[in-house]
């Protein structure tokens, strides 16, 4: 099983901040299958980035995932008020089971 | 526009068999490369994939889950079924399903991340 380690736990920040998210894998994800998820509470999850680097459809250009391997990381390069939430990286790759991170709480300071 | 609704019990006993349906619309379930997949999530925990079948009812589990789970399709109805056996009470959470994308193309298939979920339905269990 591959093993998502998400990084930090908390991230205090101020609006018009750069937020980094980092997440790191027990081992090599397959080709790009790696996505990124925000989570506010009571609401499902909503997909930001797949495949790595590629934003979903209507995610602002604030928000941009890198990475390869193991190492991957989601940049937020001005937090707007509305991103303040829980964030999940998660892994889809061709070895079972998929995975997701344990969460990246990103809170007002 | 694609959207997902999951149904099934709130309250479960300890020992019994869970049925949660999801009911999708905006995709068929006979279009290459789509699937729709289950996720589900403690209360203040993270989140934990457990099940997934395809257009062509390939189903992929959990190991850990594996034997408990049964995933199955209505493609006429477009509903996908998830059915989980002798539930305790650590398998408290929302659960989810989520429409997975994907295409086949030149004896390829290419797959997305899950991009549409469902609200989820909160299950308790307890006796």
């Amino acid at each position: 099983e591959i093993v998502l380690t998400q990084s930090p736990g908390t991230l205090s920040l101020s609006p018009g901040e750069r937020a980094t998210l980092s997440c790191k894998a027990s081992q090599s994800v397959s080709r790009r299958w790696f996505a990124w998820y925000q989570q506010k509470p009571g609401q499902p999850p909503r997909l930001l980035i797949h495949d790595v680097s590629t934003r979903a459809t209507g995610i602002p250009d604030r928000f941009s995932g890198s990475g390869s391997g193991t190492d991957f990381t989601l940049t937020i390069s001005r937090l707007e008020p509305e991103d303040f939430a829980m964030y999940f990286c998660h892994q889809y790759g061709s070895s079972l089971p998929w995975t997701f991170g344990q969460g990246t709480k990103v809170e007002i300071k | 526009q694609i959207t997902l609704k999951e149904s099934g019990p709130t309250l479960v006993k300890p020992t019994q068999t869970l049925t949660l349906t999801c009911t999708f619309s905006g995709f068929s379930l006979s279009t290459s490369g789509v699937g729709v997949g289950w996720i589900r999530q403690p209360p203040g925990k993270a989140l934990e994939w457990l099940a997934l079948i395809y257009w062509n009812d390939d189903k992929s589990y959990s190991p850990s889950l594996k034997s408990r789970l049964t995933i199955t399709k209505d493609t006429s109805k477009n509903q996908v079924v998830l059915i989980m056996t002798n539930l305790v009470p650590v398998d408290t959470g929302t659960y989810y399903c989520a429409h997975l994308p994907g295409y086949c193309s030149g004896g390829s298939c290419y797959r997305g991340a899950f991009d549409v979920w469902g609200q989820g339905t909160m299950v308790t269990v307890s006796s």
